[in-house]
């Protein structure tokens, strides 16, 4: 079945330093993809996404690019803020139905 | 953008009792979910939900646990039945198919306790 993994926290750093969580699927057919955001006491935002290969989704200064021969999906962002502190999660749609979701990066920037 | 909400925001409840979560949307959608995230945890499917017929559950979750309405295109309920401590989690809805986008937007969802 699908699957998502990425990798899991926390991941500390400093403001302004380059973010990379990694995120991988097993899917079958072409999914779409998506990072999702979860702030402290809040709900399930969608950051960014992307439908087929070599998409470029982007937000908030954050990209990641649909790599299909690495199945892949890394998030990046080049100078982060305390305000990007939150849960990052990956997930895919490959059906007419559901989300999968990878297990959650926990990120924490300090100033 | 459409506005998605939750009714009760959050509860304390006993075990052995039910509670029932509604999600409504201020716009028609396609596609409603149910989603559970246990503390700590990912987001798990329990069900679609489908308007005008019995709900579409994901391995691991039963009617009987978690009956599902949907009586029109912009509200469904979720009730979690006979609850124990194990059921305490953030049940969120999601949609579907606004504005024909084939993309999901999550409600603020319910934080369930069971003592």
């Amino acid at each position: 079945g699908d699957s998502v993994t990425q990798m899991e926290g926390p991941v500390t750093l400093s403001e302004e330093a380059f973010l990379t969580i990694n995120c991988t699927y097993t899917a079958t057919g072409y999914p779409s993809l998506f990072w999702y955001v979860q702030y402290p006491g809040e709900g399930l935002q969608l950051l960014l996404k992307a439908t087929k290969a070599d998409d470029k989704g982007s937000n908030k200064g954050f990209e990641a690019t649909y790599r299909k021969e690495t199945t892949s999906f890394h998030l990046e962002k080049g100078s982060v803020q305390v305000s990007d502190s939150a849960v990052y999660f990956c997930a895919l749609s490959s059906r007419a139905d559901g989300l999968t979701f990878g297990k959650g990066t926990h990120l924490i920037i300090q100033p | 953008s459409a506005v998605i909400s939750q009714k009760p925001s959050r509860d304390i409840c006993q075990r052995g009792t039910s509670l029932t979560i509604q999600c409504q949307v201020d716009s028609q959608v396609t596609m409603m979910f149910w989603y559970r995230q246990q503390p700590g945890q990912s987001l798990t499917l329990i069900a679609t939900a489908n308007q005008g017929s019995e709900a579409t559950y994901e391995s691991g979750f039963v009617i009987d646990k978690f009956p599902i309405s949907r009586p029109n295109l912009t509200f469904s309920t979720l009730t979690v039945s006979n609850m124990s401590p194990e059921d305490s989690s953030i049940y969120l809805c999601s949609v579907e198919g606004l504005a024909g986008q084939e993309t999901q937007y999550f409600g603020p969802g319910t934080r369930l306790l069971v003592l």
